[in-house]
């Protein structure tokens, strides 16, 4: 079974809009971290936050932020006021236990911003 | 600092042929993780190593194996090559074994096999 499900597999946006990426996760551990990464077309995984299971405190960093809601096992992603450079695929990632890493990722959303 | 570094960058084998990627990770990270990246199964764990030692697999056949020397750099082996083994194969390091520790990825190998 699919632990990761990133339900939306493309987005168009107009620079400026805000993007929201969605994912769900399944796991029956209570320890657990959640990641999203940023693929630009270069090829590199970018890393662009960790959340664990315990800290379900919602960040913002600059234009990002992430939404983590336990009772719905969801971890969301906001790009506020996008622009062309965040053009990219975007992972959702889950590590179940606190001793492997063992990344299972969603398929990805293709994120395209136009000018 | 260094990011973490793969070689060769491109490859091109035929089908029944083996292949050796390497990986070199960031100066002072223990942990090397591998991960297979395709068009119809997306991005698929491999192995994590950590003071050479083989401390997780995938789900994948025993065709795919790996291992890590004392200085921390790794190598995976792919023998009996398939034509759907064409992927990207992306490694990660981290200082620590564990998902407490972040996670950096290399720019991968991109295997193509005829």
């Amino acid at each position: 079974a699919q632990k990761v499900t990133q339900a939306q597999t493309e987005i168009s946006v107009v620079e400026k809009e805000d993007v929201t990426l969605d994912c769900v996760y399944e796991t029956r551990d209570t320890t657990y971290y959640l990641f999203w990464y940023k693929q630009p077309p270069s090829g590199e995984l970018v890393f662009l936050i960790r959340r664990n299971s315990f800290d379900e405190q919602n960040e913002i960093s600059g234009r990002y932020s992430w939404n983590f809601q336990k009772s719905t096992s969801s971890f969301n992603f906001t790009i506020t006021a996008s622009q062309v450079v965040d053009s990219a695929v975007y992972f959702c990632a889950l590590s179940e236990g606190v001793n492997d890493y063992k990344l299972s990722f969603g398929a990805g959303t293709t994120v395209t911003v136009r000018a | 600092k260094a990011g973490v570094t793969q070689t060769p960058r491109y490859l091109i084998k035929t089908r029944g042929q083996q292949v050796t990627l390497s990986c070199s990770p960031i100066s002072g990270h223990r942990s090397v993780s591998w991960y297979q990246q395709t068009p119809g199964q997306g991005l698929q764990f491999l192995f994590e190593y950590f003071s050479e030692t083989q401390r997780n697999k995938g789900n994948f056949p025993g065709r795919f194996s790996g291992r890590q020397f004392s200085n921390s750099r790794s190598e995976m082996n792919v023998s009996t090559l398939e034509l759907g083994d064409s992927a990207l194969y992306l490694c990660a390091s981290s200082l620590e074994a564990g998902p407490a520790y972040e996670q950096y990825f290399g720019p991968g190998t991109r295997l193509t096999v005829t």
